[in-house]
């Protein structure tokens, strides 16, 4: 069974930090791309960043480049996002996601809560 | 980037119905679309890739259709258990742009 447990979210101020973490099981991890996704209730969901498989290329949005950095540590399985330089319009939830095949995602985490907010 | 679109934003329907939602892209992106369901404080599950292509274990009332700019997802008899919103999301190019969203409910 694939599994995708991510953590690390919360409550914090303006212009702080967080890391997110995400845990992946029942899939060969080393070799997968992976993503960050988030969902806003305003703007729905909104590509966040991707790590390429074996030889890790970074892909970042416009909305977090500079702030934001995907990593991945192919001997725990997990995957990491580090946040930083927070913003109101960062409070999401994050899902961290694998892609497919095709470039769609075909296995999601259950989501981790980012609220920003003074 | 790719900018994607969805109409309408919001949908209800009786039980039974035939409900369709489209999805727009702002340049050709041949087949590289798939539809994603997400049900309340769950997470998206993809429903269909490739445009048309129905992913294990849909029930096959979901459909998808077109390709290009223009993009159709099809619930044919719609069920309680279909409220949820509707996500598409191209792959032709990244980033892997999402549209707005289709609420569905009932």
């Amino acid at each position: 069974e694939v599994q995708l447990l991510e953590s690390g979210g919360g409550l914090v101020k303006p212009g702080g930090s967080l890391r997110l973490s995400c845990v992946v099981s029942g899939i060969i991890f080393k070799t997968s791309a992976m993503s960050w996704v988030r969902r806003t209730p305003g703007k729905g969901l909104e590509w966040v960043s991707a790590v390429s498989g074996s030889s890790p290329r970074t892909y970042y949005a416009d909305s977090v480049k500079g702030r934001f950095t995907i990593s991945r540590d192919n001997y725990q399985n997990t995957l990491y996002l580090q946040m930083t330089n927070l913003r109101a319009d960062d409070s999401a939830i994050y899902y961290c996601a694998k892609e497919g095949n095709y470039g769609d995602f075909d296995y999601w985490g259950q989501g981790t809560l980012v609220t920003v907010s003074s | 980037d790719i900018q994607m679109t969805q109409s309408p934003s919001t949908l209800s329907a009786f039980v039974g119905d035939r409900v369709i939602i489209t999805c727009r892209a702002s340049q050709t992106i041949s087949d590289w679309l798939a539809w994603y369901q997400q049900k309340p404080g769950k997470a998206p599950k993809k429903i269909i890739y490739k445009a048309s292509s129905i992913e294990l274990g849909v029930p096959p009332r979901f459909r998808g259709s077109g390709s290009g700019t223009e993009f159709t997802l099809t619930i044919d008899g719609l069920q309680p258990d279909d409220v949820a919103t509707y996500f598409c999301q191209q792959f032709y190019s990244y980033p892997g742009n999402f549209g707005p969203g289709t609420k569905v409910e009932i």
